[in-house]
């Protein structure tokens, strides 16, 4: 199975801040990463595909790049409601697999 | 607009078998340009991808749960549903039922149902 190692498990930040979240892979995925938002008791949501992709609808203070098998994802200026976990997710080889998560709470 | 919505037993035995039931609606889960999944969540921790189906009846598993499920698709009553055998605690978790795309990328989730497993 490929692995995810996402960092920082969890960071602290204000309204206003830039906010960088990043997944490394095992092995070699491309392109091939999803990056999802999820709020307290609620489903998540997808925001970026292929690395690099907003999803339909999505802000574009969002935005991921890759390089090699490093991935980063990147909120440009935290919004109240952006407040949330972030995980990454591969789907170059199946099993898919998730990241651990990143939990973004206010300072 | 699609909607998914999970129906599950919520309280459960081990050893049970846990059967879970995916209702979509605005939307055919008969589409050659989604599978459509699963992923759980146990509390408090992260996401985990339990398997696929395709509207063929083509399935995908975790190896890590594949020997106890069994996945199924039902396009005349537009629902999918999954069957695991023999839970323990530890498949207490949120299960979500999904759409996703041909890239796997998860764009639509139900709300999301808990199941507890305890004697």
């Amino acid at each position: 199975d490929i692995q995810m190692t996402q960092s920082p498990s969890s960071l602290s930040a204000s309204v206003g801040d830039r906010v960088t979240i990043t997944c490394q892979a095992s092995q070699d995925i491309t392109r091939y990463l999803n990056w999802y938002q999820q709020k307290p008791g609620k489903a998540p949501k997808l925001l970026i595909y292929d690395a690099s992709s907003l999803d339909t609808g999505v802000p574009s203070r969002f935005s991921g790049s890759r390089s090699g098998t490093d991935f980063t994802f990147t909120i440009s200026s935290m919004q109240p409601e952006d407040f949330a976990t972030y995980y990454c997710q591969q789907y170059g080889n199946l099993p898919l697999t998730f990241g651990g998560g990143t939990k973004v709470d206010i300072k | 607009q699609l909607q998914l919505q999970e129906s599950g037993p919520g309280l459960m035995k081990p050893a049970e078998t846990l059967s879970l039931t995916c209702t979509v609606s605005g939307g055919a889960v008969r589409s050659t340009t989604y599978y459509w999944g699963w992923i759980r969540q146990p509390p408090g921790k992260g996401l985990e991808w339990i398997g696929s189906i395709y509207y063929d009846g083509s399935t995908y598993y975790s190896p890590s749960l594949k020997s106890r499920l069994t996945m199924s698709v039902d396009t005349s009553k537009n629902q999918f549903s999954l069957r695991m055998r023999s839970v323990t605690a530890a498949d207490t978790a949120v299960y979500y039922c999904t759409r996703q795309t041909l890239r796997w990328g998860s764009e639509r989730w139900g709300q999301g149902t808990l199941i507890t497993v305890s004697s």
